[in-house]
Order: C-alpha cells, then structure tokens, then sequence
C-alpha cells in the first residue's frame, strides 16, 4: 500500500533561513508520481511541483529546490532564505499511474505546518 | 488560469440537516474529486468522478454522496450531517490520464462546522 511519511509536524524558523520539509514515501509500484503542494492560511491548495519516480534529477525553481532519492525514497523539499509568505502548511503525495482507467489516487501526508517568523 | 471555485467558504449546520457542498472547475476536466482535512490526518478521499454520471467511492465515503449532473459541477452530499463530519473540505480536479499522474488542481476549501 502507498503511504507517505512527513514526519516533522512543525516547523518555525526565522527570516533568511534555509529550511528542508522531509517527505518519505513508500510504494510497490516501479512508476509513481510525486508532488509538493503549499496550503497558505487561505486554505486552498497550491501545486508545486510534480516529479515521476524515472527522473531523480533534483529540482530548483528560485528559492525552492527539491531532492528526490529513490535509493532512501525521500522527496524533501528546501526553501532557501525563507520569507514570511512562506508560512504555510507543505503537504507531500504520492501517486500510482493509473494505466487503464486514468485515475490517479493522491495518497498525502499529514503536513508539516512551516512557521517563518520576521 | 486554472480555476476551481467552491460554494461556500465557511458552513454552519445542525446535526441532522442535510448539506450540499458545490465545486465548479472552469478546465473542462474530467476528474473531480473530494477530499476532507482533519489535523494530523492529512487530506483523506472520499469520492471522485471520472465522467458525468460517474462516481467511485475513495478511502472514508460512510456518510456521503456525491452529484455530477454536469462535467463542470461536482457536488458532495451529507445525507443527515453529524457532528463527526465537521471538517474542511476540499475539491479538487485534473485531466485524465493514461499511464501517468496529472495534477490535481484544488479549489479554497468550505470549513464545514456541525453542531
């Protein structure tokens, strides 16, 4: 069964700093899709980024990067020089592909609620 | 822009009553889904669609149905609410696929409250 792990519930860091948001997930499927969504006090779910379990090469888009590591399947995430507009709530999910219908079920972890003080 | 919108932002009703949540997504997606939000459980699934007509149980759907009338509109139903269904409830919706996962696209979410 599919489960992803986020294991740091909160997080408070102060202005300027690097933060990593860890994400460890577990699945028997060989192709899988993994993705980074940001919750803001708003509420509504932000995407960020999709990455398929072929590509492993890691990822940077301004102040995010992200390193994925099949070999310890983790999924973490790192917002350098963290801001304020940064606090939110970062969720972590795993997809299987859906090869006949073309659903994909979104398994998602608990959160890790990021906290950048001024 | 993508654009998922949901009817209500925040819900107050009485146990018993029965609730309609509405979400439109203005995509032309097939896929719609819904999800409920509790503390240290994430986001859970309760139904989605795949077509107009067309639904599928998620992982908790025990106390809901669902609508899709329209491919646009998806609409998630408590038949007689309970004070264990007040949660936040979010909509979602992606494009099919074949083989490989599309992304989900989510609407702001209705904090429903039971009492």
């Amino acid at each position: 069964a599919q489960k992803v792990t986020q294991a740091q519930t909160e997080i408070s860091v102060v202005e300027k700093e690097d933060v990593t948001l860890d994400c460890v997930y577990e699945t028997r499927d060989t192709t899988y899709y993994l993705f980074w969504y940001k919750q803001p006090p708003s509420g509504e779910l932000v995407f960020l980024i999709r990455r398929n379990s072929f590509d492993e090469q890691n990822e940077i888009s301004g102040r995010y990067s992200w390193n994925f590591q099949k070999s310890t399947s983790s999924f973490n995430f790192t917002i350098t020089a963290s801001q304020v507009v940064d606090s939110a709530v970062y969720f972590c999910a795993l997809s299987e592909a859906g090869m006949n219908t073309g659903f994909q079920k979104l398994v998602f972890g608990t959160g890790t609620r990021l906290l950048v003080s001024p | 822009d993508v654009k998922v919108t949901q009817s209500s932002r925040y819900l107050v009703k009485r146990t018993g009553e029965k609730v309609f949540l509405e979400c439109v997504q203005d995509m032309d997606h097939e896929n719609m889904f819904w999800y409920r939000q509790d503390p240290g459980l994430g986001l859970r699934l309760i139904y989605f669609s795949y077509d107009v007509k067309m639904k599928e149980k998620g992982d908790i759907p025990e106390g809901y149905s669902v609508s899709r009338e329209k491919k646009e509109r998806f609409s998630l139903i408590l038949e007689s609410a309970s004070t264990n269904q007040t949660s936040m409830y979010l909509c979602a919706s992606s494009l099919p696929t074949s083989g490989r996962a599309e992304t989900q696209y989510f609407g702001p979410g209705t904090r429903l409250l039971v009492l």
